[in-house]
Protein backbone atom coordinates (compact mmCIF):
# COMPACT_ATOMS: atom_id res chain seq x y z
CA UNK A 1 0.00 0.00 0.00
CA UNK A 2 1.37 3.13 -1.16
CA UNK A 3 2.15 5.62 1.74
CA UNK A 4 1.26 9.66 2.40
CA UNK A 5 2.60 12.01 -0.62
CA UNK A 6 3.23 15.23 -0.96
CA UNK A 7 4.01 17.88 -3.56
CA UNK A 8 5.86 19.72 -4.16
CA UNK A 9 9.00 18.63 -1.54
CA UNK A 10 11.02 22.10 -1.59
CA UNK A 11 9.21 25.29 -2.55
CA UNK A 12 10.97 28.70 -2.54
CA UNK A 13 8.50 31.74 -2.56
CA UNK A 14 8.86 35.50 -1.58
CA UNK A 15 7.07 37.92 0.96
CA UNK A 16 3.45 38.57 0.34
CA UNK A 17 3.00 35.51 -2.22
CA UNK A 18 1.07 32.64 -1.97
CA UNK A 19 1.55 29.11 -1.64
CA UNK A 20 -0.60 25.46 -2.42
CA UNK A 21 0.61 22.34 -0.77
CA UNK A 22 -0.77 18.99 -1.63
CA UNK A 23 -1.11 16.14 -0.08
CA UNK A 24 -2.67 12.35 -0.86
CA UNK A 25 -3.80 10.14 1.64
CA UNK A 26 -3.28 6.78 2.12
CA UNK A 27 -5.74 4.60 -0.18
CA UNK A 28 -9.26 4.14 2.47
CA UNK A 29 -8.00 6.97 4.89
CA UNK A 30 -10.50 9.67 4.99
CA UNK A 31 -9.33 12.19 7.72
CA UNK A 32 -5.99 14.31 6.70
CA UNK A 33 -4.02 16.44 9.15
CA UNK A 34 -1.75 19.22 8.46
CA UNK A 35 1.12 20.18 10.90
CA UNK A 36 3.77 22.92 10.93
CA UNK A 37 7.17 22.31 11.84
CA UNK A 38 9.66 24.74 12.64
CA UNK A 39 12.99 24.85 14.97
CA UNK A 40 11.42 27.25 17.28
CA UNK A 41 8.17 26.14 17.60
CA UNK A 42 8.46 22.77 17.44
CA UNK A 43 5.12 20.34 15.65
CA UNK A 44 2.09 22.24 15.70
CA UNK A 45 -1.20 21.30 14.43
CA UNK A 46 -2.54 23.23 11.70
CA UNK A 47 -6.18 21.74 10.77
CA UNK A 48 -7.55 18.63 10.04
CA UNK A 49 -10.54 17.23 7.28
CA UNK A 50 -12.65 13.90 7.16
CA UNK A 51 -14.97 13.47 4.29
CA UNK A 52 -13.99 17.35 2.54
CA UNK A 53 -15.00 18.82 6.06
CA UNK A 54 -13.40 20.74 8.19
CA UNK A 55 -13.26 18.82 11.47
CA UNK A 56 -10.74 20.66 13.81
CA UNK A 57 -8.34 23.59 13.72
CA UNK A 58 -5.03 24.89 15.44
CA UNK A 59 -4.61 28.04 16.50
CA UNK A 60 -3.16 29.79 13.34
CA UNK A 61 -4.44 32.72 11.45
CA UNK A 62 -6.83 33.18 8.28
CA UNK A 63 -3.91 32.81 6.03
CA UNK A 64 -3.50 29.15 6.75
CA UNK A 65 -6.71 27.31 5.07
CA UNK A 66 -6.94 24.26 3.21
CA UNK A 67 -9.63 21.65 1.48
CA UNK A 68 -10.39 18.43 0.77
CA UNK A 69 -11.68 16.94 -2.27
CA UNK A 70 -14.10 13.71 -2.83
CA UNK A 71 -11.35 11.36 -3.28
CA UNK A 72 -9.84 12.76 0.24
CA UNK A 73 -6.89 14.55 -1.04
CA UNK A 74 -6.06 17.99 0.50
CA UNK A 75 -4.22 20.69 -0.43
CA UNK A 76 -3.05 24.02 2.09
CA UNK A 77 -2.66 27.53 1.00
CA UNK A 78 -1.15 30.12 2.48
CA UNK A 79 -1.76 33.31 1.61
CA UNK A 80 0.40 36.52 1.97
CA UNK A 81 3.35 34.47 2.67
CA UNK A 82 6.00 36.00 6.03
CA UNK A 83 9.44 35.27 6.62
CA UNK A 84 7.89 33.02 9.87
CA UNK A 85 5.96 31.05 7.62
CA UNK A 86 8.89 28.85 6.30
CA UNK A 87 8.78 25.62 7.93
CA UNK A 88 8.33 22.12 7.06
CA UNK A 89 4.56 21.47 6.49
CA UNK A 90 3.71 17.66 6.88
CA UNK A 91 0.42 16.16 6.38
CA UNK A 92 -0.58 13.02 7.79
CA UNK A 93 -3.45 10.90 7.14
CA UNK A 94 -5.76 8.10 9.19
CA UNK A 95 -9.10 6.05 9.30
CA UNK A 96 -10.81 8.90 10.91
CA UNK A 97 -11.17 7.54 14.67
CA UNK A 98 -10.07 9.07 17.78
CA UNK A 99 -7.01 8.30 18.98
CA UNK A 100 -6.06 6.51 15.98
CA UNK A 101 -2.56 5.79 14.25
CA UNK A 102 -1.66 9.04 11.90
CA UNK A 103 0.73 8.12 8.84
CA UNK A 104 2.70 11.02 7.95
CA UNK A 105 4.30 12.12 4.38
CA UNK A 106 7.71 13.56 3.45
CA UNK A 107 7.02 17.17 4.46
CA UNK A 108 6.79 20.12 1.85
CA UNK A 109 10.20 22.60 2.81
CA UNK A 110 8.62 26.42 2.57
CA UNK A 111 11.33 29.08 2.22
CA UNK A 112 9.96 31.98 2.34
CA UNK A 113 12.72 34.89 1.13
CA UNK B 1 -5.53 18.64 26.56
CA UNK B 2 -2.66 17.06 28.18
CA UNK B 3 1.00 17.92 28.80
CA UNK B 4 3.94 15.84 28.55
CA UNK B 5 7.28 16.45 29.77
CA UNK B 6 9.96 14.82 28.65
CA UNK B 7 13.92 14.77 29.35
CA UNK B 8 15.35 16.92 25.92
CA UNK B 9 18.04 14.68 25.19
CA UNK B 10 19.69 11.52 25.96
CA UNK B 11 23.04 9.36 24.92
CA UNK B 12 23.44 5.74 24.69
CA UNK B 13 25.61 3.11 23.38
CA UNK B 14 25.01 0.46 20.56
CA UNK B 15 23.51 -2.96 22.01
CA UNK B 16 22.04 -0.98 24.87
CA UNK B 17 18.23 -1.09 26.26
CA UNK B 18 17.40 2.57 26.13
CA UNK B 19 14.42 3.62 27.82
CA UNK B 20 12.70 7.37 27.93
CA UNK B 21 10.00 8.10 30.57
CA UNK B 22 7.50 10.73 29.89
CA UNK B 23 5.32 12.56 32.37
CA UNK B 24 1.18 13.56 31.40
CA UNK B 25 0.22 14.23 34.82
CA UNK B 26 -3.24 15.56 33.59
CA UNK B 27 -4.04 12.70 31.02
CA UNK B 28 -8.06 12.45 30.42
CA UNK B 29 -9.44 9.17 31.13
CA UNK B 30 -9.96 7.91 27.37
CA UNK B 31 -6.88 9.10 26.30
CA UNK B 32 -4.15 6.22 24.71
CA UNK B 33 -0.48 7.28 25.25
CA UNK B 34 1.22 7.37 22.05
CA UNK B 35 4.60 7.04 21.05
CA UNK B 36 6.15 8.63 17.69
CA UNK B 37 9.65 8.52 16.36
CA UNK B 38 10.95 11.27 13.70
CA UNK B 39 13.86 11.50 11.71
CA UNK B 40 15.47 14.56 10.24
CA UNK B 41 13.32 15.95 7.05
CA UNK B 42 10.54 13.29 7.53
CA UNK B 43 7.62 13.24 9.09
CA UNK B 44 7.03 11.16 12.57
CA UNK B 45 6.34 7.41 12.71
CA UNK B 46 4.08 5.84 15.01
CA UNK B 47 5.98 3.26 17.07
CA UNK B 48 3.89 2.13 19.97
CA UNK B 49 0.46 3.09 21.84
CA UNK B 50 -1.11 1.57 24.70
CA UNK B 51 -3.66 2.82 27.81
CA UNK B 52 -2.50 0.88 31.10
CA UNK B 53 0.07 -1.82 32.08
CA UNK B 54 2.34 -2.86 29.39
CA UNK B 55 2.60 -3.35 25.80
CA UNK B 56 5.34 -4.48 23.55
CA UNK B 57 5.49 -4.63 19.82
CA UNK B 58 8.07 -5.84 17.20
CA UNK B 59 10.19 -2.51 17.73
CA UNK B 60 9.61 -1.73 21.63
CA UNK B 61 7.97 -2.13 25.07
CA UNK B 62 5.79 1.09 26.55
CA UNK B 63 5.34 1.01 30.65
CA UNK B 64 2.45 2.58 31.92
CA UNK B 65 1.36 2.36 35.54
CA UNK B 66 -2.08 2.46 37.65
CA UNK B 67 -2.45 6.18 38.05
CA UNK B 68 -1.37 6.59 34.01
CA UNK B 69 0.85 9.72 35.01
CA UNK B 70 3.70 8.78 33.38
CA UNK B 71 4.76 6.42 30.49
CA UNK B 72 7.82 4.66 29.51
CA UNK B 73 9.22 3.90 26.21
CA UNK B 74 11.81 1.27 26.07
CA UNK B 75 13.97 0.44 23.16
CA UNK B 76 16.14 -2.88 23.30
CA UNK B 77 19.56 -2.81 22.26
CA UNK B 78 19.77 0.18 20.11
CA UNK B 79 21.22 0.88 17.22
CA UNK B 80 22.93 3.89 15.59
CA UNK B 81 19.79 3.90 13.21
CA UNK B 82 17.72 4.96 16.71
CA UNK B 83 19.15 7.90 16.99
CA UNK B 84 16.18 10.15 16.55
CA UNK B 85 13.25 12.35 18.13
CA UNK B 86 11.15 10.78 20.29
CA UNK B 87 7.50 12.59 20.92
CA UNK B 88 5.11 10.93 23.51
CA UNK B 89 1.81 12.29 23.20
CA UNK B 90 -1.73 11.35 24.41
CA UNK B 91 -4.43 10.82 21.91
CA UNK B 92 -8.05 10.48 22.56
CA UNK B 93 -11.10 12.49 22.14
CA UNK B 94 -8.83 15.09 20.44
CA UNK B 95 -8.35 13.82 16.92
CA UNK B 96 -5.27 16.31 16.54
CA UNK B 97 -1.78 15.33 17.74
CA UNK B 98 -0.10 17.41 20.47
CA UNK B 99 3.48 17.31 20.04
CA UNK B 100 5.61 18.65 22.31
CA UNK B 101 9.50 19.08 22.66
CA UNK B 102 10.11 15.53 22.55
CA UNK B 103 13.53 13.26 23.07
CA UNK B 104 16.37 13.48 21.49
CA UNK B 105 18.40 10.39 21.21
CA UNK B 106 21.79 10.20 20.16
CA UNK B 107 23.23 6.38 19.86
CA UNK B 108 26.67 6.35 19.74
CA UNK B 109 29.25 3.85 18.59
Amino acid sequence: KAGVTQTPRYLIKTRGQQVTLSCSPISGHRSVSWYQQTPGQGLQFLFEYFSETQRNKGNFPGRFSGRQFSNSRSEMNVSTLELGDSALYLCASSLGQEGGEQFFGPGTRLTVL
Amino acid sequence: LAKTTQPISMDSYEGQEVNITCSHNNIATNDYITWYQQFPSQGPRFIIQGYKTKVTNEVASLFIPADRKSSTLSLPRVSLSDTAVYYCLPAGSARQLTFGSGTQLTVLP
